[in-house]
């Protein structure tokens, strides 16, 4: 079974640039999850979609990120304009319940973005 | 205020030697508790998922244990291998849904 797939793995781009980020979760996960990672710490949740639905959208900075997850499916996070900041790695999990107690998140490899 | 800490911040041991890596939550209410396994530039793999119920779990050389009373867990590895050398995340859901990660331990294994 294919794991969490994201592209690029590394992007760098000046400040006041555009940059998008793509994840295919795994197949048959209906909850889909986009983090970011700043150096030294642990994951922070940006966005989480049951579907195709934000259900989750309240660490998301609105003025310069967003998201879509059309069909349900794939989900592409983008922040416009970027600032220097926003250096970081982007991940990308995915889940499904499935009858569990607990939900499970896989995760993919991340883009790590740097922004100059 | 629902948090994770972990201890030590960076753990440097030789190749063989075993280690036990703290992790101590404040999370509330408490359904489980996960362990991750980060490579670097790699995303995070899950180790072990502890419930209320659980006091150890074993993943081969990985032992969690869980004190649901005092609110910690502890993973231990046992005969270390180079390919261990990684940080390690405790992380604990908020409900069933929202993960509150701690900052990790960076292990690194030396030959």
């Amino acid at each position: 079974e294919a794991g969490v797939v994201q592209s690029p793995r590394y992007k760098i781009i000046e400040k006041k640039q555009p940059v998008a980020f793509w994840c295919n979760p795994i197949s048959g996960h209906n909850t889909l999850y986009w983090y970011r990672q700043n150096l030294g710490q642990g994951p922070e949740l940006l966005i989480r979609y049951e579907n195709e639905e934000a259900v989750d959208d309240s660490q998301l900075p609105k003025d310069r990120f967003s998201a879509e997850r059309l069909k349900g499916v794939d989900s592409t996070l983008k922040i416009q304009p970027a600032e220097l900041g926003d250096s970081a790695v982007y991940l990308c999990a995915s889940s499904h319940l499935a009858g569990r107690s607990y939900n499970e998140q896989f995760f993919g490899p991340g883009t790590r973005l740097t922004v100059l | 205020k629902n948090q994770v800490e972990q201890s030590p911040q960076s753990l440097i041991i030789l190749e063989g030697k075993n280690c036990t890596l703290q992790c101590n939550y404040t999370v509330s209410p408490f359904s489980n508790l996960r362990w991750y396994k980060q490579d670097t530039g790699r995303g995070p793999v899950s180790l072990t998922i502890m419930t209320f119920s659980e006091n150890t779990k074993s993943n081969g050389r990985y032992t969690a244990t869980l004190d649901a009373d005092t609110k910690q867990s502890s993973l231990h590895i046992t005969a270390s291998q180079l390919s261990d050398s990684a940080s390690y995340i405790c992380v604990v859901p908020i409900g069933n849904e929202k993960l509150t990660f701690g900052t990790g331990t960076r292990l690194t294994i030396i030959p």
